[in-house]
């Protein structure tokens, strides 16, 4: 089975801009979560999404948001970027079975440069 | 606040020896814990799962409630043990997707 996928590899952005990045999770797992990682904060939860809809969502502003497709992919955006938003995004799927704690795969990451 | 503590940011060890990995976290319930770790150059991945005792590499963990702490041991590390380890228990109910990471210790085995 291929592993969760995450595309670009690497982004630099300015200022002001926005972002996507997107997130293949591995085949038949229907959860879909989004992390950051920053030297200073380490790994900190964004949000998840299970069959198109938000389930869980951390403390970050408006700015960050996602979403989920029919077929589990999911892309998160940042809007209007800042500095502080450089950071390693990180997806992390799972099956998504109901009421279980279960294991996370993660990807490779998306490595954001805000200049 | 929910809080999960890793006091060590790095850990040198030689090989052979006995490592520990502390890990300490506040929360008054039951929780469900895990450690992860990253390889270089390789992807955050599950090292283990208390409720399972889910393993790899020959890894454990006690969970003591009345100390809140899940400490990760190996009695003789290896090399390729180097890494960094990620505690990242769940605080609460069902997690959908939410882990709470701890800071990370960095191991480094020496030969």
């Amino acid at each position: 089975k291929a592993g969760v996928t995450q595309t670009p590899r690497y982004l630099i952005k300015t200022r002001g801009q926005q972002v996507t990045l997107s997130c293949s999770p591995i085949s038949g797992h229907r959860s879909v979560s989004w992390y950051q990682q920053t030297p200073g904060q380490g790994l900190q939860f964004l949000f998840e999404y299970f069959s198109e809809t938000q389930r869980n969502k951390g403390n970050f502003p408006g700015r960050f948001s996602g979403r989920q497709f029919s077929n589990s992919r999911s892309e998160m955006n940042v809007s209007t970027l800042e500095l502080g938003d450089s950071a390693l995004y990180l997806c992390a799927s799972s099956p998504g079975h109901r009421g279980a704690n279960e294991k996370l795969f993660f990807g490779s990451g998306t490595q954001l440069s805000v200049l | 606040a929910q809080r999960v503590t890793q006091p060590e940011k790095l850990l040198s060890v030689f090989k052979g020896a006995p490592v520990e990995l502390k890990c300490n976290y506040s929360y008054s319930g039951s929780p469900e814990l895990f450690w992860y770790v990253q390889y270089s150059r390789q992807r955050l991945q599950l090292l283990l799962r208390h409720i399972s005792r889910e393993s790899i590499k020959g890894f454990t963990a006690d969970l003591n409630k009345g100390e809140t702490s899940f400490h990760l041991k190996k009695p003789f590390a290896q090399e390729e043990d180097s890494a960094m380890y990620y505690c990242a228990p769940i605080l609460g109910g069902t997690s959908y997707g939410k882990l709470t990471f701890g800071q990370g210790t960095i191991l480094t085995v020496h030969p």
